[in-house]
Formats: C-alpha cells, structure tokens, sequence
C-alpha cells in the first residue's frame, strides 16, 4: 500500500528565506506527482506536475524535484514571501484510476 | 475563467435528510472525481469518473451515489446522511483519464451533518 509523508508537519520562517519541503513515498511505482497549496476557504491550487521521467520542474520560485528510486520528491520555494503561507500537500499518481493519493501536508508560515 | 465549481460551499444538515453536492467544470474534461479531507486521514478519493456515464468506487464509497450524465458536471448524493459524513470535500477534474495530466480541483465543500 503506498503511503505519503511529508516532513515537517510546521514549518516557520523569515520573510526571504528560502526553504525546502519534503514528500516521501513508499512505492516508486508511481505515474507522476503533484506539488498543491491549500489556503483555508480557497481549495486546492495545483503548483506542479512532476512526470515520473522528470528530475525538476520549475515554476516562478518555485523548483520541484522528483527521485522515484528514493521515492522523495522536494519542493523548493526562493526568497519566501508571507503570501506564501499556506498547507503544501504533496500527491502521487500510481493507479489506473487516476487516484491521487496524498500527503499529509505541511503548514508553511512566512513571518514578514 | 477556467474552473471547477463546488455548490453549496457551506452545509449544515440532519441526520437522514438526502443532499445533494454539485460539481461543475467548463474545461471539458473527461476525468472527474470527488475526494474527502478529514483531520488526521488526509484526503481520500470517494468515487471518479473516466468519461460520461463511467463512474467507480474509490476508496470510501459506502454512504455516496455519483452519476455523470453530461460531460461538466458530477453530483455527490449522500442518501441519508450520518454524522461521520462531516468532512470537507472536493471535486476534480482531469483532461483525459490517463496519469499525464494535472489535476485540477474546486474550492470545497464543508459539511456538516447534526
């Protein structure tokens, strides 16, 4: 059964610092995985999508990579800004329904 | 705008008293499905859909009805609803069924059943 965890559970940090989320998975039989942003009331925003031949991808400040051998994927966010606050949650697709199945989450919070 | 739409964003209802959940999308996508955030467990797919009128069980079904009779929309119907039902939940969209594509969800559902 895979299973998805994402360490830290919190994170807080200065405004501009750059950080780094992590997402570990325990199958590498993936498809793919996706890089989310909850804010409270607003839903899922999807950030990135990593297919399973993919190293990195890269959006704005954001860089994610992938590592399906040592099923860790990390999310990379520069210069950190308090908009940035938010739950990242991180998902893998390894089905052949399409089922994405989801971290934990961590709970970024950007001190201005 | 490109979206998916959830309606009604906020439930409050009784033991027993059928719902109705609906979810939109004006991106023609084939893929759909409905998932459940629960403190502690995540999220957790309830039911998807590869294409109208093809709908199956995701992992925690017992209590939901689905059905997919036009391409944009997917109703969630809990039946008779039971307080364990209390959950915030999302509807997704995909382009095609297959695992390429990003997934795409609405803003949420908070329910809460009495």
């Amino acid at each position: 059964k895979q299973e998805v965890t994402q360490i830290p559970a919190a994170l807080s940090v200065p405004e501009g610092e750059n950080l780094v989320l992590n997402c570990s998975f325990t199958d590498s039989a993936i498809y793919n995985l996706q890089w989310f942003r909850q804010d409270p009331g607003k839903g899922l925003t999807s950030l990135l999508l990593i297919q399973s031949s993919q190293r990195e991808q890269t959006s704005g400040r954001l860089n994610a990579s992938l590592d399906k051998s040592s099923g860790r994927s990390t999310l990379y966010i520069a210069a950190s800004q308090p908009g940035d606050s938010a739950t990242y949650l991180c998902a893998v697709n390894r089905g052949a329904t399409n089922k994405l199945i989801f971290g934990t989450g961590t709970l970024l919070a950007v001190q201005p | 705008e490109a979206q998916v739409t959830q309606n009604p964003r906020y439930l409050i209802t009784v033991t027993g008293k059928k719902l109705t959940v609906t979810c939109s999308q004006n991106m023609n996508h084939e893929y759909m499905s409905w998932y459940r955030q629960d403190p502690g467990l995540g999220l957790r797919q309830i039911y998807y859909s590869m294409n109208v009128e093809v709908t199956d069980k995701g992992d925690v079904p017992e209590g939901y009805k689905v059905s997919r009779k036009e391409k944009r929309n997917f109703p969630l119907i809990l039946e008779s609803p039971s307080p364990n039902q209390t959950s915030l939940y999302f509807c997704a969209s995909s382009p095609k069924p297959t695992r390429t594509y990003e997934q795409y969800f609405g803003p949420g559902t908070r329910l809460t059943v009495t």
